[in-house]
């Protein structure tokens, strides 16, 4: 099935530095990818989504200059959170979709939990 | 705008018996996906079952069915035979097909189920 990678699987960062997350499908090409914020007991929060080559799109509330987003192929996208804050600390999932996968679920990667201290 | 609602924040089951768990969901597009997810301690996002809302049957897999109800706009989730690996949140999740809102998968706040031995 389709396997999307995510890396790290944890980070812990000092506040004020930066931190990158990557996202990779590896056995499909990802036209589009999604990236969610999940707080502990909570539901998964769309952050933006992200089309190969084109600048990705961010849900009302979210800080596009804080979260940056790079989707630069089609199997790669990343998430920096710059100059974090511990009020970033939280998981971050991202997931994938094909163009030709268009009525599949998404599939997802494993997460990651940052913590910024 | 589309939403997902899940009425039941926490179910508990006894093992080997059935639990049903409630989702159901606003839209007025007559062409959707709907997807359980389920979300272990590990926090992976694994994908259970999902349904069309073109077909009329209702999805099956292994001991995990959903009773879909287009016009009451439900989607329950059944568990049969509940075993300890069961215990997770489980996820109800709304997605049009691609183009609409990009795919993106809209999700219910969760349902925290627990199983005791």
């Amino acid at each position: 099935g389709a396997v999307v990678s995510q890396h790290p699987s944890w980070v812990i960062c000092k506040s004020g530095t930066s931190v990158k997350i990557e996202c990779r499908s590896l056995d499909f090409q990802a036209t589009t990818m999604f990236w969610y914020r999940q707080f502990p007991k909570q539901s998964l929060m769309l952050m933006a989504t992200s089309n190969e080559g084109s600048k990705a799109t961010y849900e009302q509330g979210v800080e596009k200059d804080k979260f940056l987003i790079n989707h630069a192929s089609l199997t790669l996208s990343t998430l920096t959170v710059t100059s974090a804050h511990p009020e970033d600390s939280s998981f971050y999932i991202c997931s994938a979709a094909s163009r030709r996968d268009t009525y599949s679920p998404l599939h997802f990667g494993n997460g990651t939990r940052l913590t910024v201290t | 705008a589309q939403t997902v609602t899940q009425s039941q924040p926490e179910m508990s089951v006894q093992e080997a018996e059935t639990v049903t768990l409630s989702c159901t969901y606003d839209t007025s597009e007559s062409d959707y996906y709907l997807f359980w997810y389920k979300q272990p301690p590990s926090r992976q996002m694994i994908l259970v079952i999902r349904q069309e809302a073109y077909k009329q049957q209702n999805a099956t897999e292994n001991r995990f069915s959903v009773n879909f109800q287009k016009a009451a706009k439900s989607f329950s989730l059944k568990i049969s035979d509940s075993q300890l690996g069961d215990a997770a949140m489980y996820f109800c999740a709304y997605r049009e097909p691609y183009g609409g809102s990009q795919g993106n998968l809209i999700f219910g706040k969760g349902t925290k189920l627990s199983v005791k031995p």
